[in-house]
């Protein structure tokens, strides 16, 4: 099973960065699609963006795209989301997991908390 | 807005079953069989529970149970316990990268 602890949430300011990490433990990471998905204050699921297992694959929710960037990095089993242009609508919880293949995420991180406020 | 609908909320007492539903369009589910079925508690971390319609992740308990027919899949808790009160939301491969918009289970 794959560990994940993600790190890096806290209070921003609109408009501002932020660069969300997750660090991975476990045989799969290297092998598997990687997702942040978020879930805003009393709001159900959204995801926001997938990365393949060599890194060259990336997708996003149309409300991200231009304004944050997945990336990934197999030597330090580790997943990135660099969140730029922040709103106050990305305010949310934002997890990050595993993609054992169709679309079923079996690992989960506890999520790091993203408050965008002025 | 999700592209699979759920009931906001759903209640059973313990002991009894419940059942929540997850419909779209059949393009949302096409052919296969690659619904999930996650469980969340309050101010944690969500949790699979079921995948490909019907199979549990080892540790799942048998009292949680999936099908699929048509355009709508379902999810079965039967035996109730306190501890199944939590948010449960699915999901299918077909739909757009989108999850069911939520249901509460209150265990009366």
């Amino acid at each position: 099973e794959l560990q994940l602890v993600e790190s890096g949430g806290g209070p921003v300011q609109p408009g501002g960065p932020l660069r969300l990490s997750c660090a991975a433990s476990g045989l799969t990471f290297t092998t598997s699609w990687m997702n942040w998905v978020r879930q805003a204050p009393g709001k159900g699921l959204e995801w926001v963006a997938s990365i393949s297992p060599d890194g060259t694959d990336v997708a996003y929710v149309d409300s991200v795209r231009g304004r944050f960037t997945i990336s990934r990095d197999n030597a330090d089993n580790s997943l990135f989301l660099q969140m730029g242009s922040l709103r106050a609508d990305d305010t949310a919880v934002y997890y990050c997991m595993r993609d054992r293949g169709y679309w079923t995420f079996d690992s989960w991180g506890q999520g790091t908390p993203v408050t965008v406020s002025s | 807005q999700s592209a699979l609908s759920q009931p906001a909320s759903v209640s059973g007492s313990p002991g009894q079953s419940v059942t929540v539903s997850c419909t779209g369009l059949s393009s949302d589910f096409g052919d296969n069989n690659y619904v999930s079925w996650y469980q969340q508690h309050p101010g944690k971390a969500p949790k699979l529970i079921i995948y490909h319609v019907n199979n549990r992740p080892s540790g799942i308990s048998n009292r949680f149970s999936g099908s699929k027919s048509g355009n709508t899949a379902s999810l079965t808790i039967s035996g109730l316990q306190a501890e199944d009160e939590a948010d449960y939301y699915c999901s299918s491969y077909e739909a757009n990268r989108m999850f069911g918009g939520g249901t509460k289970l209150t265990v009366l």
